[in-house]
């Protein structure tokens, strides 16, 4: 079973508006933490905003935040005014317990348009 | 920001040739990933190190093999390039207690 899914391979969104980008996880471990990243086409992995299991807000890092629901083990990425930069692969990642790997999602391309 | 340092940025090489990537941080960190990853798609878990002399193979089976001497440097060897081999090479290493991995700008790999 996927311990990550990312059920949008890819979004289009209007420049200025809000973007949700969709994560669910499956562990039975209550210590984990969730992590999204970024990544242009330029390559390079962007760390954004990390949400532990038991952080009692969600978590958030200027225009991104982590709409993060526990029982429904949802961990969904929101960009505030998108931008055109913004366009890129959006991955979701979790760290299970005290194993040091991550597990990943299959990602989602977000295009901005104009 | 992580100090990680990726070189070369884009390898164009024959098949059968021996090549090295290299990856290097500045932070002292004991754990580095090497991971595969091709266009688009997922990342894949190809070597881990967390620390000197300490190196496993990850989830996805690879031909190359890794080394740890020194805690700031891991590299990867390929030791005869195949087109298969054909993909981005992206490099990492944990920075806090959360076990955040901070990327290398990665290295492109075109094997002909």
């Amino acid at each position: 079973a996927q311990k990550i899914t990312q059920t949008q391979p890819g979004m289009f969104v209007q420049e200025k508006e809000a973007v949700t980008l969709d994560c669910t996880y499956d562990t039975s471990d209550p210590s984990y933490g969730l992590f999204w990243y970024k990544q242009p086409s330029s390559g390079e992995m962007i760390f954004l905003i990390y949400q532990g299991s038991y952080d009692q807000q969600n978590a958030t890092e200027g225009r991104y935040s982590l709409n993060f629901q526990k029982a429904r083990k949802s961990a969904n990425l929101v960009i505030s005014a998108s931008q055109l930069g913004d366009s890129a692969m959006y991955f979701c990642a979790m760290r299970e317990g005290s194993n040091y790997q991550l597990i990943w999602g299959a990602g989602t391309k977000l295009i901005i348009k104009p | 920001e992580a100090d990680i340092y990726q070189t070369p940025r884009y390898l164009v090489i024959g098949t059968g040739k021996k090549i090295t990537l290299e990856c290097s941080q500045t932070m002292g960190h004991d754990k580095m990933y090497w991971y595969q990853q091709d266009p688009g798609m997922e990342l894949h878990l190809i070597h881990y190190s967390y620390g000197v002399n300490s190196t496993e193979k990850g989830d996805l089976s690879s031909e190359s093999t890794v080394s740890r001497i020194r805690t700031e440097h891991f590299p990867l060897t390929l030791e005869s390039a195949r087109p298969s081999h054909t993909s981005q090479y992206l490099c990492a290493s944990t920075k806090d207690s959360r076990e955040t991995q901070y990327f290398g700008p990665g290295t492109r790999l075109l094997v002909l």
